[in-house]
């Protein structure tokens, strides 16, 4: 077990730029979540799978951003044309039960500067 | 929704000496989790404790303990002899209905040796 794997762990891009990152929850784990945490704030939820579906989506996820799971294992957040307010860290956790009875497991993050 | 508050953004404490963090909570769900959570400055965020709304104890996990006062809606974090690599962001965070974890906006502890 080698816990949640998030890559790259920097990215600096051009405003305008698509950027990818992707994460690798722990194997056994059936639900994932994204986060985005800004400087000095506490992590703020963006979207939620469940195996492959995509169960829940936060009204911070614009038109630009994209997340898949397409296999139940990996997943992506895909940012499109990207700005400055997007610059952040974003986060991956995952878990094999309900928030409601135990923890969740995150990454080390994958932080974006939009320049 | 749920909502958490964190009051102080930042905390000073002696190294080995105990300190309490603050985090209220606000939630309409019937059923919901507490967490505390340290992020230190490499940006993980580390697991420290659970708390059930349906526990009778207060959850405890080494030097970590969580004060859960319900009625006052309230899930403060104390870490007993405090220790130079526990200088971290803390963040309190809630779960319920809602399939994930709200955070607060933490609190900033610095252990002074």
């Amino acid at each position: 077990d080698t816990g949640v794997s998030q890559n790259p762990r920097h990215k600096i891009t051009k405003r305008g730029q698509n950027v990818t990152f992707r994460c690798d929850p722990i194997s056994e784990h059936n639900r994932l979540y994204w986060y985005r945490q800004t400087l000095g704030q506490g992590p703020e939820f963006l979207t939620y799978f469940q195996n492959e579906a995509q169960l829940e989506k936060s009204r911070l996820l614009s038109d630009r951003f994209s997340a898949e799971r397409p296999k139940g294992s990996f997943s992506t957040l895909e940012i499109q044309r990207t700005e400055q307010g997007d610059s952040a860290m974003y986060l991956c956790a995952s878990s094999s039960i309900s928030p409601n009875t135990g923890e969740l497991f995150f990454g080390e993050g994958s932080r974006l500067t939009v320049l | 929704a749920q909502k958490i508050t964190q009051t102080q953004p930042g905390m000073f404490v002696q190294e080995k000496e105990a300190v309490t963090l603050d985090c209220t909570y606000d939630t309409s769900d019937p059923s919901y989790g507490l967490f505390w959570y340290k992020q230190p400055s490499s940006g993980e965020m580390i697991f420290l404790i659970y708390q059930g709304s349906y526990d009778q104890q207060n959850a405890t996990e080494g030097r970590y303990s969580l004060n859960f006062q319900k009625a006052r809606k309230s899930a403060n974090l104390v870490i007993s002899a405090s220790q130079l690599g526990d200088s971290a962001m803390y963040f309190c965070a809630c779960s319920g209905s809602a399939r994930q974890l709200t955070f607060g906006s933490g609190t900033q502890l610095t252990v002074l040796p």
